[in-house]
């Protein structure tokens, strides 16, 4: 079974300072990983996703995430917060197999930035 | 644009009563999922159908029904609503090969009083 753990519920970064989100994942198969972004009351908006090219995974807005599998994480960072960047962020992870690859969500990273 | 679109966005009913929400997509996706996101739970999968005439059952399916007549369209019906369905519901559709990832809908935010 697929399991996704956030390791922050809530992350609080200056403008213009670098923001970490941490996550780690287990996975009995070769998984594909995703971050996805939730501004309020919004849908969710897909930034990277690894599906076993290049670990280091470049997305949008500036984001990117890497994809560490003998540590079984897949942090999500930015050099430079922007104001625009302050919502909620998931990590997902996704297996192979009948079930047609579900999808299975951490709990969300709240980033809160400040001016 | 191209993508998911659920209706209705808001919605709020009286314990007992039944709805459905609709999902429509244009991406001639084979697969689509429901989803239910609870504060600090993430999202957690409802139904999904990996073609059309298919459906199975996620990790939360119970009070929930499920039915994908056309390839277009999965729909979630809550038959006898109870409080704890208060939740916003996402519909998502996959693609495969080159256009493998997930779409997402923008939610509909119900209400069981």
């Amino acid at each position: 079974a697929q399991s996704v753990t956030q390791l922050d519920s809530h992350v609080s970064v200056s403008e213009g300072t670098p923001v970490l989100l941490r996550c780690n994942y287990s996975s009995s198969y070769s998984p594909s990983l995703f971050w996805y972004v939730q501004h309020p009351n919004k849908g969710l908006q897909l930034l990277l996703k690894y599906t076993s090219a290049a670990t280091l995974v470049k997305g949008i807005n500036g984001f990117e995430a890497e994809f560490k599998k003998s540590e079984t994480s897949f942090h999500l960072t930015k050099p430079s917060a922007h104001m625009s960047d302050a919502a909620e962020y998931f990590c997902v992870v996704s297996e192979g197999g009948a079930a047609g690859n579900k999808l299975t969500f951490g709990g969300g990273t709240r980033v809160l930035v400040k001016p | 644009n191209a993508g998911v679109t659920q209706t209705p966005k808001f919605r709020v009913l009286k314990t007992g009563q039944s709805m459905t929400l609709l999902c429509a997509q244009d991406m001639n996706h084979e697969y689509m999922y429901w989803y239910r996101q609870d504060p600090g739970m993430g999202l957690r999968l409802i139904h999904y159908s990996v073609g059309e005439g298919t459906t199975a059952k996620g990790e939360v399916p119970d009070g929930y029904n499920v039915s994908r007549l056309k390839k277009q369209n999965f729909l979630l019906g809550l038959e006898s609503a109870a409080p704890s369905q208060t939740s916003v519901y996402f519909c998502a559709s996959r693609g495969t090969g080159q256009n493998y990832g997930y779409t997402f809908g923008s939610g509909t935010r119900l209400t069981v009083v």
